[in-house]
């Protein structure tokens, strides 16, 4: 059965920390890795990840993925109150996204 | 535009109702899904579309029934549900099956 596990679970830091969300995953047919940002309601999209050593960065937000390890991180610097929400991780295999359980991610001014 | 749109925001319904839950993306993508989220749990996969055509169902009980009219629409259709169904429901949709998914706003669906 495929799986995809992330750490930690939550995650309290102040502002201005910078915090690093890990994904590791077991999946058959592995194809690429995404990364959401979930706050209220829906997921919004933040990386795909195909290759490995690569890392796509976006404005304080950057990820890399390993796939000999097969983990991905998501690094997020200079942490704002803003950036507080859930992270998910998630692979495709195949034709489906499976999602691991997410980080919850709390930055206090 | 990467926008999806789903109706209702909110839903409460009786065991006995019917009702439908609608979303719609004018990105010209192929694929679309249903997901269930239930609170501080990931997203399941419940239903996959591609070319209108159900290509995916993840074991899902017939008490929802998904519907594609066109390319841009998908419907979940709900009858003598649960309040065990009460959760989340996000539709997405992506260019092809295997693409990036982008994830409209859900409905919040309690179910008494």
């Amino acid at each position: 059965e495929d799986k995809v596990v992330q750490s930690p679970l939550s995650l309290v830091v102040h502002e201005g920390d910078t915090v690093t969300l890990n994904c590791s995953y077991e999946v058959t047919n592995f194809r690429s890795l995404l990364w959401y940002k979930q706050e209220k309601k829906a997921p919004t999209f933040l990386f795909m990840l195909t290759s490995s050593g690569i890392e796509k960065k976006s404005g304080r937000l950057s990820s890399i993925l390993d796939k000999k390890e097969l983990f991905s991180i998501l690094n997020i610097t200079a942490t704002q109150t803003g950036d507080s929400a859930v992270y998910l991780c998630a692979t495709y295999a195949g034709n489906m996204l499976t999602f691991g359980g997410g980080t919850r991610l709390m930055v206090k001014p | 535009d990467t926008e999806v749109t789903q109706t209702p925001k909110h839903l409460v319904m009786g065991m006995t109702n019917k009702k439908s839950l609608k979303c719609e993306q004018h990105m010209g993508h192929r694929a679309m899904y249903w997901y269930k989220q239930k609170a501080k749990k990931p997203p399941e996969l419940m239903f996959v579309y591609s070319y209108e055509k159900l290509s995916i169902n993840e074991s899902v009980p017939s008490r929802f029934s998904p519907e594609c009219p066109n390319s841009s629409l998908l419907n979940l259709h709900l009858h003598a549900l649960q309040p065990e169904d009460s959760a989340l429901y996000l539709c997405a949709s992506s260019q092809f099956q295997q693409e990036t998914q982008y994830f409209g706003p859900g409905t919040r669906l309690l179910v008494l």
